[in-house]
């Protein structure tokens, strides 16, 4: 089975401060992803990458970075967090190769800027 | 840019009855795939269904379907004999069959099952 884990399941941060939320798949896949999960907003693209120390922009990349300097592990970098960052983040990862591919979804973050 | 829309916030039903999610979406694209997720409370996101566009027929698994209507762009996802284990959040979503392999979400729909 894919597996996907994030680093921490809660995190309480304070405003400003610099924020890594990690993120690491098993089965070798390409594709790596960052959304944020908002209540009447569904899921919101961060980042994605499709290969080491490839990073594209989502929907919403504002105020985040990202960094895969190995192909299982992708990080989301909060570089200054602000209250409006409080939400859920969701990694998923999967394969380039395949032609109707799965995303396969870690547990979330749950991230409180206070 | 394509957009994806679920109407009903939340939905509720019996044990053991059937119970319909609706789901539409907007594109100029003729080629893409949708996906119905399921994110069970506190748990992990999980793949319910899926469904090619070039495909007339209603993709199915097990107790779940869809009911594909490209004309409509519409793309529902139907439960039938509902179970307590059926209860979550439903994610509706698109992919382009062309270009970055990302996901377009609706906004999710929650279905709560009565005993």
């Amino acid at each position: 089975d894919v597996k996907v884990t994030q680093s921490s399941r809660y995190l309480v941060k304070r405003t400003g401060e610099k924020v890594f939320l990690e993120c690491v798949q098993d089965m070798d896949h390409e594709n790596m992803f960052w959304y944020r999960q908002d209540p009447g907003l569904g899921l919101r693209l961060i980042y994605f990458s499709y290969d080491v120390k490839m990073k594209e922009k989502g929907d919403i990349p504002e105020g985040y970075s990202v960094s895969r300097e190995k192909k299982e592990r992708f990080s989301l970098i909060l570089e200054s967090a602000s209250t409006n960052q409080t939400s859920m983040y969701l990694c998923a990862s999967s394969l380039i190769s395949s032609d109707i591919y799965e995303q396969y979804f870690g547990p979330g973050t749950r991230l409180t800027v206070t | 840019a394509q957009t994806v829309t679920q109407s009903q916030p939340e939905m509720s039903v019996q044990e053991a009855e059937t119970v319909t999610l609706s789901c539409t979406y907007d594109t100029s694209e003729s080629d893409y795939y949708l996906f119905w997720y399921k994110q069970p409370p506190s748990r992990q996101m999980i793949l319910v269904i899926r469904q090619e566009a070039y495909k007339q027929q209603n993709a199915t698994e097990n107790r779940f379907s869809v009911n594909f209507q490209k004309a409509a762009k519409s793309f529902s996802l139907k439960i039938s004999d509902s179970q307590l284990g059926d209860a979550a959040m439903y994610f509706c979503a698109y992919r382009s069959a062309s270009g970055a392999q990302k996901l377009v979400f609706g906004q999710g729909t929650r279905l709560t099952i009565n005993p």
